[in-house]
């Protein structure tokens, strides 16, 4: 157990809905980065935030967005889906800006029919 | 934007051999990483470098910081089953680490 925390590990559902994926960092961790891995692809960056603030985009459609709440757990909300959104994401966190690291959840799997 | 160029994308090899991959950058990184992602999991930090020239050994892993901090390498000696998975380096950029495409590491025993 890595310690972050993802929910849910399996989502299944049909192109044009919503989902909405939630993640819990590490303990005592503030920053949060959202990635994105296709079937056989690197980790594509989505984007951070760090204490409830967006902190840095990578290529993260306008379909897409996220937030961190006070708690410090974040949620990646995906709309208007397409099959071409099927893949893992993952959460990751760190204590600030990564130097020693980020600390990876076990993804989320999304499959959209 | 900064990019990692690993090399090589995939390998298969027979258990026992010892494997290599590198990644090399055009931009200066203060710090390298390299993760190892086991299938349907996420990646999982194996060595973490903080100076040039560093050479770091996490058991029959080793890793070197390059010294003109744009490179940096890792070696598997000895493989085994369980090193299968893929592998991916990481260079602590501006704000967020800049991972590499990965090594996908096949082993037949």
């Amino acid at each position: 157990d890595s310690g972050v925390t993802q929910t849910p590990k399996h989502l299944i559902t049909a192109t044009g809905q919503r989902v909405t994926l939630r993640c819990s960092p590490r303990s005592g961790d503030l920053s949060v980065y959202w990635y994105q891995q296709s079937l056989d692809q690197g980790l594509q960056f989505l984007i951070q935030y760090y204490n409830g603030e967006e902190r840095a985009k990578g290529n993260i459609l306008e379909r897409f967005s996220a937030q961190q709440f006070p708690d410090l757990h974040s949620e990646l909300n995906l709309s208007s889906l397409e099959l071409g959104d099927s893949a893992l994401y993952f959460c990751a966190s760190s204590v600030g800006q990564g130097v020693y690291g980020y600390t990876f959840g076990s993804g989320t799997r999304l499959t959209v029919v | 934007g900064q990019q990692l160029n690993q090399s090589p994308q995939s390998m298969f090899i027979q258990e026992g051999e010892d494997v290599s991959m590198n990644c090399t950058s055009s931009s200066i990184f203060n710090t390298w990483l390299w993760y190892k992602q086991d299938p349907g999991e996420g990646p999982v930090l194996l060595i973490a470098l903080y100076k040039a020239g560093e050479l770091t050994s996490n058991g029959r892993l080793t890793a070197q910081f390059g010294i003109t901090r744009k490179d940096s390498f890792l070696n598997i000696s000895a493989s085994i089953p369980s090193d299968v998975g893929i592998y991916f380096c990481a260079g602590q950029g501006a704000q967020k680490l800049v991972f590499g495409q990965g090594t996908r590491l096949t082993i037949n025993p």
